[in-house]
């Protein structure tokens, strides 16, 4: 089974602080995703990855930036945070050659940040 | 990115009925998914439909892609306390690695 490991369930941190999410994939998956889940809104594509290095921004990826250094970690960073960025985080990965037409996303637990 | 409207936003229901909540857009999509997220996990996929007007069902769940392509239904028969969760819609926004998620229906089910 693939396993997607967020490094924090829960995260408290105070406005104008950077940041850093952490996102780890176990099954050799080149794309990966960021997600934010507002209730009301559902789930926001904030940037994903195809590849090592590579990055593209989604639906809301401002006051975001990511870095994917490593194929198995993706880092979702607020360079400086703010109260509206209070929210759950979900990272996703996808299989290199499969969309989401043929293979499902597989969602981590979430990261549900507090900005103070 | 592509608007999904989903409802009931909410639904509270006496275990064992039966629940339905949609999903519309103004635009067409040739793929409907179907996902479940239960607390405190990430979202599931629970069933994919490919093709205007096909009916696919998962255990007791039953979801139609609408012939006009711009719409989608779940159904949920005889609900059990295990069904509890946020149900999401969702389809494509740009590439097919691009998901659009609907904004979810809330799922109660009272003992």
């Amino acid at each position: 089974d693939v396993k997607v490991t967020q490094s924090s369930r829960y995260l408290v941190k105070r406005t104008g602080e950077k940041v850093f999410l952490e996102c780890v994939q176990d099954m050799d998956h080149e794309n990966m995703f960021w997600y934010r889940q507002d209730p009301g809104l559902g789930l926001r594509l904030i940037y994903f990855s195809y590849d090592v290095k590579m990055k593209e921004k989604g639906d809301i990826p401002e006051g975001y930036s990511v870095s994917r250094e490593k194929k198995e970690r993706f880092s979702l960073i607020l360079e400086s945070a703010s109260t509206n960025q209070t929210s759950m985080y979900l990272c996703a990965s996808l299989a290199w050659g499969y969309t989401t037409l043929n293979s499902p996303l597989h969602f981590g637990n979430g990261t549900r940040l507090t900005v103070t | 990115g592509q608007q999904l409207n989903q409802s009931p936003q909410s639904m509270f229901i006496q275990e064992g009925e039966d629940v339905s909540m949609n999903c519309t857009s103004s635009s067409i999509f040739n793929t409907w998914l179907w996902y479940k997220q239960e607390p405190g996990e990430g979202p599931v996929l629970l069933i994919a439909l490919y093709k205007a007007g096909e009916l696919t069902s998962n255990g007791r769940l039953t979801a139609q892609f609408g012939i006009t392509r711009k719409d989608s239904f779940l159904n949920i028969s005889a609900s059990i306390p295990s069904d509890v969760g946020i149900y999401f819609c969702a389809s494509f926004s740009g590439s097919a690695r691009q998901l659009t998620f609907g904004s979810g229906t809330q799922l109660t089910v009272l003992p």
